[in-house]
């Protein structure tokens, strides 16, 4: 069965690093892309970025470059997408993907809440 | 970076009657090497991850039932649902993904 399965729910203050992961199974975590879309509260979707595993080629929406790094380790087949330091503007529901371009598949989210 | 805007933002349909949403892009995502267009569409129920539809404009994903039609190339596409369900009840968002990726800005769809 193919499956995303990502990190859970985090809660952090503002400046604080985060780290999310999205591990997969059921297929060949290296041969897809695969993707984080933010979805703030009450708000639609934005693709913030994509990375192929296989040679780790990454590629960022203009609105997200600098702001977040997306990573991937195969060796566990598990992508990451971290900040450095939070702001409360990112509390969002944070949800990977994968497929060849487009999204065949997503994981469940992960809400990350930035509150002092 | 591609624009991708959506109309309506919503649209209220009676059941088994027909739902069309119209996508547009700012610059053409047909690829003239394969003449492929990059744009896909997705299903997003309230609390859930959203559910890929349509690829390649018109392509449905495995087990989408055939009431959910994609058309349009270039700049300009059609999401079609035929005969509304009151499972149907979400919101749809078009997607391109010829350069990086954009979603639009979502329509939501309920029953009249």
């Amino acid at each position: 069965e193919v499956q995303l399965v990502q990190s859970g729910a985090e809660v952090k203050k503002p400046g604080e690093p985060l780290k999310i992961s999205c591990k997969g199974s059921g297929y060949s975590f290296t041969s897809y892309w695969i993707g984080w879309v933010r979805q703030m509260p009450g708000k639609g979707l934005e693709w913030m970025g994509i990375i192929y595993p296989g040679d780790s080629d990454t590629k960022y929406s203009p609105s997200f470059q600098g702001q977040v790094t997306i990573s991937a380790d195969k060796s566990i087949s598990t992508a990451y997408l971290q900040w450095s330091s939070l702001k409360a503007s990112d509390t969002a529901i944070y949800y990977c993907a994968f497929g060849e371009l487009y999204f065949d598949y997503w994981g469940q989210g992960t809400l990350v809440t930035v509150s002092s | 970076d591609i624009v991708m805007t959506q109309s309506p933002d919503s649209l209220a349909v009676s059941l088994g009657e027909t739902a069309t949403i119209n996508c547009k892009s700012s610059q053409s995502v047909l690829y003239s090497s394969n003449n492929k267009n990059y744009l896909a569409w997705y299903q997003q129920k309230p609390g859930r991850p959203p559910k890929l539809l349509i690829y390649w404009a018109s392509t449905r994903a495995s087990g989408v039932p055939d009431r959910f039609s994609g058309s349009g190339s270039g700049t300009d596409f059609t999401l079609t649902i035929s005969s509304l369900q009151a499972e149907d009840v979400a919101v749809y968002y078009c997607q391109q993904y010829y350069t990086t990726g954009t979603f639009g800005q979502g329509t939501k769809v309920e029953i009249k």
